[in-house]
């Protein structure tokens, strides 16, 4: 399966200011997503980061607040703006991988503490 | 009604035991079924994927499909402490992945 690394891997931020988390694959994927983990909680999809093209976002997640970039193939960020404590999760980006049937891995996570 | 249901637990199983997981979905036209672990603090691990009815098996582990049934569970035998995780269970459905909420799984040595 792809390697798949986050960067940071956990960061504490202050009320208002916002932080790009950067996911990057060691091949081409198609498909690359965003999800939030808050703690004891299942995953939750913030969006498909489509290449070339802007994300698709789930409901009750918007651009505004979680602007996303995917410029190539190997490659997508996720900024979450003017954050609140209720932004504190774990931030982790999976990649699709294509063949009979498709299987979806995970990035190591970024832990964001809002204070 | 959600698209994948888990029991949350917790399960405890001796050290030795098989520790039986189970996960029901609502979309009969689901293709294909994943079984991921989670320890604490850490992302997502794929252990198991099946597509076909009946059982499969790697290692200590068996994923058992039952589409009729629409019920997907993991089997693991002879249970380790490091088994101890939150096991997620996932279907593709229309090229969409749903997850469910995770049961945690205590081994106790």
């Amino acid at each position: 399966s792809a390697v798949i690394s986050q960067k940071p891997s956990r960061d504490i931020c202050q009320r208002g200011t916002s932080l790009t988390i950067q996911c990057q694959v060691d091949s081409q994927v198609t498909m690359m997503f965003w999800y939030r983990q808050q703690p004891g909680q299942s995953l939750t999809l913030i969006a498909t980061a489509n290449q070339g093209s802007e994300a698709t976002y789930e409901s009750g997640f918007v651009i505004d607040k979680f602007p996303i970039s995917r410029p190539n193939l190997t490659f997508s960020t996720l900024t979450v703006s003017n954050m609140s404590p209720e932004d504190s999760s774990i931030y982790l980006c999976s990649v699709e991988e294509t063949g009979y049937y498709n299987e979806q891995f995970f990035g190591p996570g970024t832990r964001l503490t809002v204070l | 009604q959600k698209e994948v249901e888990q029991n949350s637990g917790p399960l405890s199983v001796p050290e030795g035991a098989i520790a039986s997981l189970n996960c029901t979905y609502s979309d009969r036209g689901s293709q294909s079924f994943f079984w991921y672990r989670q320890y604490s603090g850490k992302s997502p691990e794929l252990i198991m994927s099946i597509y076909s009815n009946g059982d499969k098996e790697d290692g200590r582990f068996t994923a058992q499909l039952n589409k009729a049934s629409q019920y997907v569970s993991l089997l693991i035998r002879d249970s380790q402490p490091s088994d101890s995780a939150t096991y997620l269970c996932a279907v593709n459905t229309g090229n969409q992945f749903y997850f469910g909420t995770g049961t945690s799984l205590t081994v106790i040595p």
